[in-house]
């Protein structure tokens, strides 16, 4: 069975530029997870879906920051204009959803560099 | 708000056992998990355990809960240089979902 698929893997854009991340979670995962991981940190969540809908986005920038999942498969992380601060790796996690220790497995991410 | 600490570095030589720490603040923890982070990929769950459990042992890995210090440890056995990575401790609590809040990861160097 594929695991969460994450595309590109490496992108360097300069500040000021637009920037999209995709993520395809693993079939059947009902609920879809993105996270910001800094260097030499922890991952922190962006924006967590529920089928298709935004459930947690408190955490999300929302004057720079944006995301998609329109038919509850696969989403859209976007930032425009990216700034220097937003260098980091994203992550896309996925999980079944079903409460208790519902178990998140993550794609390999997407890092990002803004020169 | 819920933090969770680790310490940056651990090395240990082949075949000797890495104990890896960490402590959390939330006393409402209801999930503690490990996780593994090999270069340039993602996270990957090792083990979890529920916080009525003090102990849960796993092949090479033993997980150990002090729920009263709010201490959670990791034990790797024979620990080999396949095991270099990072290794993040994580923790959810009821009420809602269960936003998973990770720690800063521990490096552990495997030296032959």
């Amino acid at each position: 069975e594929a695991g969460v698929v994450q595309s590109p893997r490496y992108k360097i854009i300069e500040k000021k530029q637009p920037v999209a991340f995709w993520c395809n979670p693993i079939s059947g995962h009902n609920t879809l997870y993105w996270y910001r991981q800094n260097l030499g940190q922890g991952p922190e969540l962006l924006i967590r879906y529920e089928n298709e809908e935004a459930v947690d986005d408190s955490q999300l920038p929302k004057d720079r920051f944006s995301a998609e999942r329109l038919k509850g498969v696969d989403s859209t992380l976007k930032i425009q204009p990216a700034e220097l601060g937003d260098s980091a790796v994203y992550l896309c996690a996925s999980s079944l959803g079903t409460g208790g220790a519902d178990t998140q497995y993550f794609g390999p991410g997407t890092r990002l560099t803004v020169l | 708000g819920e933090d969770v600490e680790q310490s940056l570095f651990l090395s240990v030589r082949e075949g000797d056992s890495s104990v890896i720490n960490c402590t959390y603040t939330d006393s409402s923890s209801t999930y503690l998990y490990w996780y593994k982070q090999e270069p340039g990929a993602g996270l990957q769950l090792l083990t979890y355990i529920f916080s009525n459990m003090d102990m849960k042992q796993d092949q090479r890995l033993t997980v150990l809960l002090n729920k009263k210090d709010k201490h959670l440890s990791l034990r790797i056995a024979d620990t080999q240089t396949g095991d270099s990575a990072i290794y993040f401790c994580a923790e959810s609590h009821s009420g809602g979902y269960q936003k998973v809040t990770f720690g800063t990861g521990t490096k552990l160097q495997v030296i032959p």
